[in-house]
């Protein structure tokens, strides 16, 4: 069973389009997050949700906009993609705010062309 | 600022030993953590440290020193299967993760 899962794994698009990207857990956790991982592979926090409430956003342009429709769901929708916005996209979860392990899923590879 | 410092690529040999050291200065402290990331796969959690000093989990260990903003991630009897970026992350007084940008370990036969 995946415990993290997120939706699609390639995303081609052009600029401009909109595009959303779905996450999953069945770990029962309470906080999950989105992560952009860029060619340079830092991993950079982009929100965090604790039972659907908004914890963490980052300087994230207004353009990206996350849902959390329940605890165990957390998707991103993207609008007026640009170049930059070419990186891995990563969704996480973990216990709780203060229980730092996370479980990640398998990334979704976003490119804008 | 906040910083996580790890050398950004490392090379070893099958079989021998390696230690990855990660340098931290975070706003606070509540603990380090150690991921494994294969190219093109996700972070996958290795240790936990938020004591000073040595945790042994077979092959892999990590260390922690708080005094000195310290940690390494040492790996034993490598396989070339533990070619991968290894990622050092802090968890800082608001418990959020600052990560390094990870250290890409090269295993040679």
């Amino acid at each position: 069973d995946t415990a993290v899962s997120q939706t699609p794994k390639y995303l081609v698009t052009q600029m401009g389009n909109d595009k959303s990207i779905k996450c999953e857990q069945n770990l029962g956790h309470d906080t999950m997050y989105w992560y952009k991982q860029d060619s340079k592979k830092f991993l950079k926090i982009m929100f965090s949700y604790n039972n659907k409430e908004l914890i963490i956003n980052e300087t994230v342009p207004n353009r990206f906009s996350p849902k959390s429709p329940d605890k165990a769901h957390l998707n991103l929708h993207i609008n007026s993609l640009e170049l930059g916005d070419s990186a891995v996209y990563f969704c996480a979860s973990s216990a709780g705010v203060e229980t730092g392990e996370l479980f990640f899923g398998e990334g979704s590879r976003l490119t804008v062309l | 600022g906040q910083n996580i410092d790890q050398p950004t690529e490392m090379t070893a040999t099958e079989g021998a030993i390696v230690q990855i050291n990660c340098t931290y200065q975070t706003s606070g402290f509540n603990g380090l953590f150690w991921y494994q990331q294969h190219a093109g796969e996700a972070p996958t959690f290795l240790s936990y440290n938020v004591l000073d000093g040595l945790e042994e989990k077979g092959r892999f260990s990590s260390f922690l020193s708080r005094s000195k903003g310290y940690s390494y991630l040492l790996l034993k009897e490598l396989q070339m299967k533990d070619s991968a970026s290894y990622l050092c992350a802090v968890v800082d007084s608001n418990y959020q993760l600052i990560w390094g940008a990870g250290t890409k370990l090269i295993i040679k036969p």
